[in-house]
């Protein structure tokens, strides 16, 4: 189904933590994935991306972690920096919709 | 590359106008989308243009509409303007669906 926002979730850390931002997605037939950052006044930046046939994909400084079974995304930031503080978003997919569903979104804030 | 672009960047309007927002796609795609984000509702997709053809439309009224050029530029249009409408509007392209880029947007006020 498509995904309402509410509330933003919240996760504050400290500069140079690892943060963990985790998403849980609707549709069991979705097979792509895709995790964006957006801040104040900006759109939607892509970060990284993962398909159903993958468990964990590594980027720069970033890990997408799937799990079909309970069907829930997450995205690993390694040593967070100011820079990293804005509000992510997960998206879901399809195999032949061309739409992405996006999640609520969580409110990423780094202290220094 | 260029990113992709929006025009206007801000826009207020009055209830009962219409509005016309443009969106330039990175050079090479061919894919448009559109999408409404409220701090109620979050990133709601509009539609989707490929090729000049609408390819998928969301759960939003018949007032919002949009077309795509040869040249891959896409306008939407929002008729008969509500306050509700009042949203940043974001326009996403792709070289087909899947990894999609965003602009910068256009925050629409209505008064």
């Amino acid at each position: 189904g498509e995904s309402v926002g509410l509330h933003l979730p919240t996760l504050s850390v400290q500069e140079g933590d690892n943060s963990i931002i985790n998403c849980a997605y609707s549709n069991s037939a979705s097979d792509y994935f895709i995790w964006y950052k957006q801040e104040s006044g900006k759109g939607p930046q892509f970060i990284i991306d993962i398909r159903s046939n993958m468990d964990k994909r590594q980027g720069q400084r970033v890990t997408v972690l799937l799990n079909k079974t309970v069907k829930h995304l997450s995205l690993q930031i390694a040593a967070t920096q100011p820079g990293d503080s804005a509000v992510y978003f997960c998206a879901e997919n399809k195999a032949g919709s061309e739409k992405l569903v996006f999640g609520k979104g969580t409110k990423l804030t780094v202290n220094p | 590359k260029a990113g992709v672009t929006q025009t206007p960047r801000y826009l207020i309007k009055t209830r009962g106008q219409q509005v016309t927002l443009s969106c330039s796609p990175i050079s090479g795609h061919r894919s448009v989308s559109w999408y409404q984000q409220t701090p109620g509702q979050g990133l709601q997709f509009l539609f989707e243009y490929f090729s000049e053809t609408q390819r998928n439309k969301g759960n939003f009224p018949g007032r919002f509409s949009g077309r795509q050029f040869s040249n891959s530029r896409s306008e939407m249009n929002v008729s008969t303007l509500e306050l509700g409408d009042s949203a940043l509007y974001l326009c996403a392209s792709s070289r087909d669906w899947e990894t999609q880029y965003f602009g910068p947007g256009t925050r629409l006020l209505v008064l």
